[in-house]
């Protein structure tokens, strides 16, 4: 069975870091390209970030870049998000999701989500 | 970056009832169309990848068709657990995107 488990969120300031963690198991980590999608609340989803099976490959969306750095230990299974100089509208439920096939495809399994609130 | 809009903002309908829903990219984005579900409180779960295949588990009653630009998730005859909010998603560029979404609510 495919799991998948965000955490790291929490309140956080503005111009604060936070760093998120998502664990997987039930596939092999290894061969999959990763992303982090996030939701503002009562809001619909935005994919944030890409990373490729093996690092070799990272994309961000524009609102994010130069601010968030993705990056994954395959021998851990897990991947990461690293958040800085954060600001109100990052304000998300955070999900990690794995696409369907290899580094490319669609979003298959998701996890629960970790929420960041960014506030003084 | 494409821009998804979907249609209509919120559909209201009765179990049993044909669910018609209707995703429009800004460019071609060939057959690079995914839909997803997801019910409050929970993450979206994946019904349709590549504008028409049904993901592993989704019943039959959901499909989805089109290509380039105008795409259709249809849902046969709707179930109580249909009810939920649909969103359709692009792969063919960068960024990926999504679109704002359709509530399929009880009427």
């Amino acid at each position: 069975e495919v799991q998948v488990a965000e955490s790291g969120g929490g309140l956080v300031q503005p111009g604060g870091s936070l760093r998120l963690s998502c664990v997987v198991s039930g596939f092999t980590f290894s061969s999959y390209g990763m992303n982090w999608v996030r939701q503002a609340p009562g809001k619909g989803l935005e994919w944030i970030s890409l990373i490729s099976s093996s690092s070799s490959a990272t994309y961000y969306t524009d609102s994010v870049k130069g601010r968030f750095t993705v990056s994954r230990d395959n021998a851990k299974n897990s991947l990461y998000l690293q958040m800085n100089s954060l600001r109100a509208e990052d304000t998300a439920v955070y999900y990690c999701a794995r696409l369907n096939y290899g580094d490319y495809g669609h979003f298959e399994y998701w996890g629960q989500g970790t929420l960041v609130t960014v506030s003084s | 970056e494409i821009v998804l809009t979907q249609s209509p903002a919120t559909l209201s309908l009765s179990p049993g009832e044909r669910a018609t829903l209707s995703c429009r990219a800004s460019q071609s984005v060939s057959d690079y169309l995914g839909w997803y579900q997801q019910k409050p409180g929970q993450a979206p779960r994946l019904l349709i990848y590549d504008a028409s295949n049904r993901a592993t588990g989704i019943p039959a009653r959901f499909s989805g068709s089109g290509s380039g630009t105008d795409f259709t998730l249809t849902i046969s005859s709707l179930e109580p657990e249909d009810f939920a909010f649909y969103y359709c998603q692009q792969r063919a560029g960068w960024p990926l995107t999504f679109g704002g979404g359709t509530k399929v609510g009880i009427k």
